[in-house]
């Protein structure tokens, strides 16, 4: 079935530092990719996604590019702030939505220090 | 807009009692909502998804007679746990997609911020 692996946590960086959460999916169609981000005490939120491959999905200065040779789609961002903290959750999607069925990664507590 | 919200945030029951949780859409209306279980340092797995009017559909493994879904309204959608157990305890989040795709890209879900269940 389709799984959706991240790399564990908890990451915990300086602020302006750069972020990697890398992210690997198997799945037996060709899915679409998501990050979320569940910032305390808050839902999950859709950060960004990509649909095809090659496509690049970005927000907030967050970047991932869908990978399907390497099916990955690692998250960066070239300078963390502190209200980068929260923890995020890459996920795939056999739709082309995320309002379709989503499978999700065990998530990534990121926490930036001042 | 786009909130969805999830009452209550967190519950304490005993063992062998029911809680409910609900689940809102409060400025869309959502034919169809999903109810996910998260364990710690865990992701989220779908346990059911729900679609107003009718019965909702079960991932497998899902017991139906002890996590019971309605979703009477377009704006709302429940979960109870009946007869809950010490292992019942979990995080519990819903999420909501509109009926409809105008205003909104994609139909995408919405997520509630979760309902703490312990269980003692």
């Amino acid at each position: 079935g389709d799984s959706v692996t991240q790399m564990e946590g908890p990451v915990t960086l300086s602020e302006e530092a750069f972020l990697t959460i890398n992210c690997t999916y198997t799945a037996t169609g060709y899915p679409s990719l998501f990050w979320y981000v569940q910032y305390p005490g808050e839902g999950l939120q859709l950060l960004l996604k990509a649909t095809k491959a090659d496509d690049k999905g970005s927000n907030k200065g967050f970047e991932a590019t869908y990978r399907k040779e390497t099916t990955s789609f690692h998250l960066e961002k070239g300078s963390v702030q502190v209200s980068d903290s929260a923890v995020y959750f890459c996920a795939l999607s056999v739709g082309e939505t995320s309002g379709s069925r989503l499978t999700f990664g065990e998530g990534t507590q990121l926490t930036v220090n001042p | 807009g786009a909130v969805v919200s999830q009452h209550p945030s967190w519950v304490i029951c005993k063992s062998g009692t029911s809680v409910k949780i609900e689940c809102r859409s409060l400025d869309f209306q959502a034919t169809t909502m999903f109810w996910y279980r998260q364990f710690p340092k865990q992701s989220l797995m779908l346990m059911a998804t729900s679609n107003e009017g009718s019965k909702a559909t079960y991932e497998q493994g899902v017991e139906k007679d002890k996590f019971l879904i309605n979703h009477a309204s377009l704006t709302l959608s429940t979960l109870t746990v009946t007869s809950a157990h010490p292992e019942d305890s979990s995080f519990y989040i819903c999420s909501a997609r509109e009926s409809s795709c105008c205003g909104r890209e994609d139909n995408e879900q919405f997520f509630g911020p979760g309902t703490r269940l312990t269980v003692l």
